[in-house]
């Protein structure tokens, strides 16, 4: 099955250590993005790649940074800059503007 | 700037009523308009778009939205609400960004809740 996978679905860690989310896609799909979502505020875009090794920032990058050294993958390290990380954070890859969503990571900072 | 409303934070139907969620864009120029579905902590899922020609689209689950350029507006439609349907609707603007053009621009989701 094609499709974009994300791990860990839950995800807890200590404030003020790095954390990295992964975001694997085998939908040979060139653009990959990270949003973050928070209760009542929709998706507000991180970053964002469309080809492999370049990537761009979005609306909210501060306090994350990302990589892309492979089509398939785009990881995502939430670090101890970010000052409120705990949300819950969707990867998308596209094709023909069409977005597809994997399945998302809840991460908890405390 | 570009931007997306979803008025209705939160509709309550009852199965088997019909459904309309309002979305208006801010956008200047021919915008590239997508409604998601999104279930409890799950991730987004695309129900319909609209690119170009037909104002009326169809989407999966039997829902359709109808694009007006006069109203800045692309609203989701069903007929008759099934209790499945209870979940939280995205509607998004495609935009050029840095000269990406997939870059879409999210509303803040209406949440519908569906009565027995």
């Amino acid at each position: 099955d094609g499709g974009i996978t994300q791990s860990p679905k839950y995800l807890f860690r200590k404030e003020g250590q790095n954390v990295t989310l992964s975001c694997e896609q085998n939908l040979n799909h060139d653009a990959m993005y990270w949003y973050r979502q928070d209760p009542g505020q929709g998706l507000r875009l991180i970053y964002y790649s469309q080809i492999v090794n370049d990537f761009q920032k979005g609306d909210i990058a501060e306090g994350y940074s990302v990589s892309r050294e492979k089509k398939e993958s785009f990881p995502l390290t939430v670090t101890s800059a970010q000052k409120n990380p705990t949300a819950f954070y969707l990867c998308a890859s596209s094709i023909d503007r069409k977005q597809y969503f994997g399945p998302g990571t809840r991460l908890t900072v405390t | 700037a570009q931007s997306v409303t979803q008025p209705d934070i939160h509709i309550t139907v009852s199965e088997g009523a019909s459904l309309e969620l309002r979305c208006n864009y801010s956008y200047g120029a021919t915008p590239y308009l997508f409604w998601y579905v999104q279930s409890p902590g799950q991730g987004l899922q695309l129900l319909l778009k609209y690119f170009s020609g037909d104002t009326l689209v169809q989407g999966i689950k039997g829902f359709e939205a109808e694009f007006k350029r006069s109203q800045s507006s692309f609203n989701l439609r069903k007929p008759s609400v099934h209790w499945s349907d209870a979940a939280e609707y995205f509607c998004a603007v495609g935009a050029a960004y840095g000269g990406a053009t997939n870059k879409l621009i999210f509303g803040t989701g209406t949440l519908l809740a569906v009565q027995p």
